[in-house]
């Protein structure tokens, strides 16, 4: 089956601009996670959705990052103003899981964004 | 607050030759605990995990890993490197949080492949 897709893969932006990021989960999964993954690091956790409801949102650097996922399925991640220190590859996840269970993070591939 | 350490940003090892890649973690309760594997440009493929039961973990292509509670550990082990095993691997935990399982990653270690 199709596993988790995002678009656009690459996305270059003035400083200053908006950008939008879209994540298409697999279907059925209602935990929804989105992480921010520098050059040489890991990802880290920016925020997590359950269905629609955005239930932790600790991990977003400042009040120019918002995501929603409005119909508990497709997720947007929304950057405004961006700056330089934005660039990086945002990776979106989705799991099965509903309960504290250790459920399987499914990945895509990833946006790579560059902020000149 | 959880954390994961991963001693050695680059590994190499020749073919064949047996593939140990570290991983401590901190939890101040039991944790969960993940290896990813990265291709370029790719997202992070599950290799295995840890939960509860078995300490002995075995995942996909041949990498295995050992929880141990007492060092605090989890490393990840293949007998014999392939060539197709050069990737960027981070080890993650998480903690049971109803659903939210948020993933802590390490900085991740590039294993390189000689032939």
């Amino acid at each position: 089956g199709a596993g988790v897709s995002q678009s656009p893969r690459y996305k270059v932006a003035k400083r200053g601009q908006d950008v939008a990021l879209r994540c298409d989960p697999i279907s059925g999964h209602v935990s929804l996670f989105w992480y921010q993954q520098a050059l040489g690091q890991g990802p880290e956790f920016l925020t997590y959705f359950q269905n629609e409801a955005q239930l932790d949102k600790s991990g977003l650097p400042s009040d120019r990052f918002f995501a929603e996922r409005p119909e508990g399925s497709v997720s947007t991640l929304k950057i405004q103003r961006t700056q330089q220190e934005d660039s990086a590859v945002y990776l979106c996840a989705s799991s099965l899981a509903t309960s504290g269970g250790a459920g399987t993070q499914y990945f895509g591939p990833g946006t790579r964004l560059l902020v000149l | 607050a959880q954390s994961v350490t991963q001693l050695g940003s680059h590994v190499s090892v020749s073919e064949g030759a047996l593939v140990l890649l570290r991983c401590n973690y901190s939890s101040s309760v039991p944790p969960y605990l993940f290896w990813y594997v990265q291709y370029p440009n790719q997202g992070l493929q599950l290799l295995l995990k840890y939960t509860t039961g078995a300490t002995l973990v075995k995942g996909i292509n041949g990498f295995e890993a050992e929880f141990k509670k007492s060092e605090t550990s989890f490393h990840l082990t293949k007998p014999s490197a392939h060539m197709s095993d050069a990737a960027e691997y981070f080890c993650a935990v998480s903690k049971a949080n109803f659903g939210n399982e948020k993933l802590t990653f390490g900085t991740g270690t590039r294993l390189t492949i000689i032939p």
